[in-house]
C-alpha cells in the first residue's frame, strides 16, 4: 500500500483534458513539495513537474500541476497518443524520513 | 550530456548479496544528492536510499535498513549500493537517480539494472 493514493487508471480521447489526483497526509503533501513523473512503457521515469507546479525545461505546457492541502493533481490538456504512460506523484515524508511515491496511474488514450 | 549507467544486477538466491554500481558522467557528481529507486515487475516506484553530496547524510526506506548500504566515491563519479540478506521481495529493476536535494526531485535517471532474488 503506497503512502500516496492515486487512481490506478485514467483515460481520455485525443484533445481532451484529463486530471490525475494524488492524495496524501500532513506529513508528506501537506508540508512538502509534490513531484510528478511520467514513465513510458519500458523506459525509466522522467520528471514532469517539480515543486508542485513547475515544469522542467522541455516539458510541454500541456502538463500542469497543482496542490491544495494534502492533495495534488496533474492535469494534461490537449491529450495526445504519446501521453499514454504511467504517471507517479511523489513527496518527501517527514514521518518516514524519506521520499514516498504514489502507486501510479496508467493513462490510456482512447 | 548527463548519463547514469547502472550495473551489477543479477540472479541471486535468497539470503545472498549483491553490489550495484552507477557510473555518472556529464555533470559534477560531487555536488548532487544521489538515490536508488526500485521498481518490482509490474509494480510502482519505490525509493530505496539516498546519500548527500559528501556522504555525511544518508536515508533508507524501512524495509532495507540494516541490509542495504548506500555509498559513493566522488573521485570516481560512482554511486553504489551493497545489498545483503536479499529477499524475494527485493526483486526489482534498480534505478540510480540524481536529485537537487534529499527530496524526490529526481531530474535524471539511469536505465536501470535488474536484480532477481530467487531459488
Amino acid at each position: 500500500q503506497s503512502a500516496l493514493a492515486q487512481p490506478p487508471s485514467a483515460s481520455g480521447t485525443p484533445g481532451q483534458r484529463v486530471s490525475i489526483s494524488c492524495s496524501g497526509r500532513s506529513s508528506n503533501i501537506g508540508s512538502n513539495h509534490v513531484y510528478w513523473y511520467q514513465q513510458l512503457p519500458g523506459t525509466a521515469p522522467k520528471l514532469l513537474i517539480y515543486e508542485n507546479n513547475q515544469r522542467p525545461s522541455g516539458v510541454p505546457d500541456r502538463f500542469s500541476g497543482s496542490k491544495s492541502g494534502t492533495s495534488a493533481s496533474l492535469a494534461i490538456s490537449g491529450l495526445r497518443s504519446e501521453d499514454e504512460a504511467d504517471y507517479y506523484c511523489a513527496a518527501w515524508d517527514d514521518s518516514l524520513r524519506g521520499p514516498v511515491f504514489g502507486g501510479g496511474t496508467k493513462l490510456t488514450v482512447l | 550530456e548527463v548519463q547514469l549507467v547502472e550495473s551489477g544486477g543479477a540472479l541471486v538466491q535468497p539470503g545472498g548479496s549483491l553490489r550495484l554500481s552507477c557510473a555518472a558522467s556529464g555533470f559534477t557528481f560531487s555536488t548532487y544528492w544521489m538515490s536508488w529507486v526500485r521498481q518490482a515487475p509490474g509494480k510502482g516506484l519505490e525509493w530505496v536510499a539516498n546519500i548527500r553530496q559528501d556522504g555525511g547524510e544518508i536515508y533508507y526506506v524501512e524495509s532495507v535498513k540494516g541490509r542495504f548500504t548506500i555509498s559513493r566515491d566522488n573521485t570516481k563519479n560512482s554511486l553504489f549500493v551493497q545489498m545483503n540478506s536479499l529477499r524475494v521481495e527485493d526483486t526489482a529493476v534498480y534505478y540510480c537517480a540524481r536529485s537537487d536535494d534529499y527530496g524526490p526531485s529526481f531530474g535524471y535517471w539511469g536505465q536501470g539494472t535488474l536484480v532477481t532474488v530467487s531459488s
